[in-house]
């Protein structure tokens, strides 16, 4: 199967510091990968997608300068928190998606962001 | 209306019960559809697809009704390791974005 990693696994901040998260497909290229947010006992939220090489798609309501994304690379996709707030801690989970599956996407282990 | 309604449950049943999922979707244009489970603090991770002509894998059996836009999952002979967050999900037509229901909680006692 697809195997998808993020890094760190869990993180605590200061409120104003910034926070970057790490989405990797291991064993397969990924074209276009998925930043979603998910508070306590709330579904997945999609925040944006992030397509190799050009610049990432902001779902309404999602401040692209506070969540930068790059996915420089097949493999690699970053989110960064900008200026942390204790409303931001949530569980920041990444997913790929694996061109020849179809619509299927595959997610990562999911960052625990809190913010003190 | 929310783009994916499911019943949020809790579910509570004794471990080799039968239960059933339902969830509905409000974009016709809708193509693929999917049933995901996520464990407490942990990703979801993809369960099944959902074919138009139904789908079984094991114990459990998918069924998709594009005219009512509903989409069910059944669970049969139910193990305590089934305890978990069943998640109905659609994709968006553009982007090949995917939207997730809120969730339904099955918790297998038992």
């Amino acid at each position: 199967g697809a195997v998808v990693s993020q890094h760190p696994s869990w993180v605590i901040c200061k409120s104003g510091t910034s926070v970057k998260i790490e989405c990797r497909s291991l064993d397969f290229q990924a074209t276009t990968m998925f930043w979603y947010r998910q508070f306590p006992k709330q579904s997945l939220m999609l925040m944006a997608t992030s397509n190799e090489g050009s610049k990432a798609t902001y779902e309404q309501g999602v401040e692209k300068d506070k969540f930068l994304i790059n996915h420089a690379s097949l493999t690699l996709s970053t989110l960064t928190v900008t200026s942390a707030h204790p409303e931001d801690s949530s569980f920041y989970i990444c997913s790929a998606r694996v061109v020849d599956r179809g619509y299927e996407q595959y997610f990562g282990p999911g960052t625990r962001l809190t913010v003190t | 209306r929310k783009e994916v309604e499911q019943d949020p449950g809790p579910f509570n049943v004794p471990e080799g019960a039968t239960v059933a999922f339902n969830c509905t979707y409000s974009n016709s244009a809708s193509q693929s559809f999917f049933w995901y489970r996520q464990d407490c603090r942990k990703e979801p991770k993809l369960l099944m697809s959902v074919y138009s002509s139904g789908n079984e894998d094991g114990r459990f059996t998918a069924q998709l009704n594009r005219a009512s836009q509903y989409i069910s999952l059944l669970i049969r002979d139910s193990k305590l390791s089934d305890s978990a967050t069943y998640l109905c999900v659609v994709n968006h037509p553009s982007y090949g974005k995917l939207t997730f229901g809120q969730g339904t909680i099955l918790t297998v006692h038992p």
